[in-house]
């Protein structure tokens, strides 16, 4: 059963442009919500995460939505540069805070110069 | 930010040896650190939660014999591959946090496990 689904294995996008990366959930206890980069064997570096209880989170390039309603949450990346291409997880949290993040599989993007 | 540290990076091991990960938190005491694997192109997926000085709570479907997990003090988790199989080898990474809210977990850089 997964929770947490990105749907779109891979982004491509022009440098300058913005990239916007998906991400939705089906289990509306999820209290918060954190965006992951990862490059090849490297582990996840985090971005950006936002609270249940916010609509939008933003700092510097990158500004998370939340749509609770929808069940769903993008990353948008503004303006894109080269060195943002990696894959980018998404993953939630529960109220009952045991430290368990639920990881969607992944976006892969690419940005183009 | 804060800085976890993996050891080793890579390991190549026979079936049948065991192999120790360490984990570390380099700049702030982890209550709580996380033990993930990662197949190509898939997701994290959980393997055990550990908490400094007590048992580790392990997801469905990780045995606990097989993949010991240590966590002896606030800057150190060790994961044991015991009578590691080559479909032990994989990816796998940890990651700590802190408590008082913060639901950031801080990964460290991963290791990659090849049992031949």
């Amino acid at each position: 059963d997964q929770q947490v689904k990105q749907n779109s294995p891979s982004l491509s996008v022009q440098e300058g442009r913005i990239s916007i990366l998906n991400c939705d959930y089906t289990n509306s206890m999820f209290d918060y919500f954190l965006w992951y980069k990862k490059y090849p064997a490297e582990g996840p570096t985090f971005l950006i995460s936002i609270s249940s209880i916010k609509d939008k989170n933003e700092d510097g390039r990158f500004t998370v939505f939340l749509n609770k309603s929808a069940k769903h949450l993008s990353l948008h990346i503004v303006p894109s540069q080269p060195g943002d291409s990696a894959v980018y997880f998404c993953a939630a949290s529960l109220p009952s805070y045991t430290g368990k993040l639920i990881f969607g599989q992944g976006t892969t993007l690419q940005v183009k110069p | 930010g804060a800085v976890v540290s993996q050891h080793p990076s890579w390991v190549i091991c026979k079936s049948g040896t065991s192999v120790k990960i360490e984990c570390r938190s380099l700049d702030f005491q982890a209550t709580t650190m996380f033990w993930y694997r990662q197949f190509p192109k898939q997701s994290l997926m959980l393997m055990a939660t550990s908490n400094e000085g007590s048992k580790a709570t392990y997801e469905q479907g990780v045995e606990k014999d097989k993949f010991l997990i240590n966590h002896a003090s606030l800057t150190l988790s060790t994961l044991t591959v015991t009578s590691a199989h080559p479909e032990d080898s994989s990816f796998y990474i940890c990651s700590a946090g802190y408590s008082g809210g913060a639901y950031e977990q801080y990964f460290g850089p991963g290791t990659r496990l090849t049992v031949t």
